[in-house]
């Protein structure tokens, strides 16, 4: 079974452009949500879909937005990239959403850096 | 502000020693989990722990949640290379969103 996949790996972009992110969850899993890691902050939830619709959001700028697919890829969106944006973006795949025991698998992240 | 604070943020140690690392929040969580991730990878899942008081025990590997659900440690025994990593807690909160702390960066030397 493949694992959670993220698109592209690494990304260099320059301040005030834009950026889109994929994310292809597991065969199956209908839930994902996306992270955003760095070193001082750790891993911030930045928002989680499921079924298509955004069920979660966390404290991040309305610049900051993504989406769901029909067949449960994802795609998140920075607009107005600014310096802080730099960090690893992760995203993570579930079989449904929430309960404490809904397992979230992780892709390899895309490491964002912006000049 | 973290909601999730863990301790120590660095720990290097020799194999063989033991080491406990700490996940501590002034709110209650529904549910706890610690992942570990590896550079490169994305953190993988360990253990889940939603009972206060709750251990459990995974090989070399043992997690705590405190009684009253606002924290919790992981212990690790006799600690090899393999275990090198950045240890995460994450916890959850009443509508089962996950918050994950800044993490314990472990290095484990032969």
């Amino acid at each position: 079974k493949a694992g959670v996949t993220q698109t592209p790996r690494y990304l260099i972009k320059t301040r005030g452009q834009q950026v889109t992110l994929s994310c292809s969850p597991i065969s199956g899993h209908r839930s994902v949500s996306w992270y955003q890691q760095t070193p001082g902050q750790g891993l911030q939830f930045l928002f989680e879909y499921f079924s298509e619709t955004q069920r979660n959001k966390g404290n991040f700028p309305g610049r900051f937005s993504g989406r769901q697919f029909s067949n449960s890829r994802s795609e998140m969106n920075v607009s107005t990239l600014e310096l802080g944006d730099s960090a690893l973006y992760l995203c993570a795949s579930s079989l449904t959403a929430g309960g404490p025991y809904n397992e979230q698998f992780f892709g390899p992240g895309t490491r964002l850096t912006v000049l | 502000t973290q909601l999730l604070e863990q301790s120590p943020q660095f720990l290097s140690i020799q194999e063989g020693e033991n080491l406990t690392v700490y996940c501590n929040s002034s709110s209650v969580f529904s549910s706890l989990q610690w992942y570990r991730q590896e550079p490169g990878e994305g953190p993988v899942l360990l253990v889940t722990v939603v009972t206060g008081g709750e251990v459990k025990k995974l090989k070399r590997l043992t997690f705590q949640f405190g009684d009253a659900r606002k924290d919790s440690s992981l212990h690790i025994t006799a600690a090899q290379p393999g275990d090198t990593g950045l240890y995460l807690c994450a916890g959850g909160y009443n509508n089962n969103d996950m918050r994950f702390g800044a993490g314990t960066r472990l290095t484990v030397k032969p």
